[in-house]
């Protein structure tokens, strides 16, 4: 089966612009998550959706970041204006039910932004 | 909330065995997962406890304690390639969400 697909792969703004990633989970997969890993960290869950709807979004800074998945299939997180700190790698990842089950996720390749 | 606890780098030998603890604290554990995650990389899973005990998969063993709140990761025979950051991530309750450690960085040695 085709992995998790993300793009852009790499990205570099000026702080105060605004940036988008997209994810398109693995075909069927109910549940979809956008986790930040900042460098030498583990990754920090920011949403998690089930279909379109919004099952977790505690940890996502709602004053700048936002993001949808409005077929409940690919999503887009934006951040916007993106600041130093919000320098990490995005991780998207997918699920096929609401239990984790015993495989856990699949995450995608990740794109990694850097703010100057 | 969660706390949970790997030491940050390990050293080990090519050929040797090495084992990357893992210690948590959380209300409503429901299972506990290793994954493996080269420099540059996505993490990709490696194994999965939910109940007390060892489950073996070829070189790699994972084993848990629910009474102790630890977990371990243990690495047989050595490569090269093993050299990478190891999370260990806890799920809490029926849900889907997963809760990473800041991750083990192994480099393995000639």
């Amino acid at each position: 089966e085709a992995g998790v697909a993300q793009s852009p792969r790499y990205k570099i703004i000026e702080k105060r612009q605004s940036v988008a990633f997209w994810c398109n989970p693995i075909s069927g997969h109910a549940t979809l998550y956008w986790y930040q890993q900042i460098l030498g960290q583990g990754p920090k869950l920011l949403i998690q959706f089930q279909n379109n709807g919004v099952v977790d979004d505690s940890q996502l800074p709602k004053d700048r970041f936002s993001a949808e998945r409005l077929k409940g299939v690919d999503s887009t997180l934006k951040i916007q204006p993106a600041k130093l700190e919000d320098s990490a790698v995005y991780l998207c990842a997918s699920s096929p039910f609401f239990g984790t089950g015993n495989r856990g996720y699949t995450f995608g390749s990740g794109t990694r932004l850097t703010v100057v | 909330g969660q706390n949970i606890d790997q030491p940050t780098e390990m050293t080990a030998t090519e050929g040797a065995i090495v084992q990357i603890n893992c210690t948590y604290q959380t209300s409503g554990f429901n299972g506990l997962f290793w994954y493996q995650q080269h420099a540059g990389e996505a993490p990709t899973f490696l194994s999965y406890n939910v109940l007390d005990g060892l489950e073996e998969k070829g070189r790699f063993s994972s084993f848990l304690s629910r009474s102790k709140g630890y977990s371990y990761l243990l690495l047989k025979e050595l490569q090269m390639l093993d050299s990478a950051s190891y999370l260990c991530a806890v799920k809490k309750g029926g849900g889907n969400k997963l809760t990473f450690g800041t991750g083990t960085q192994l480099k393995v040695e000639l």
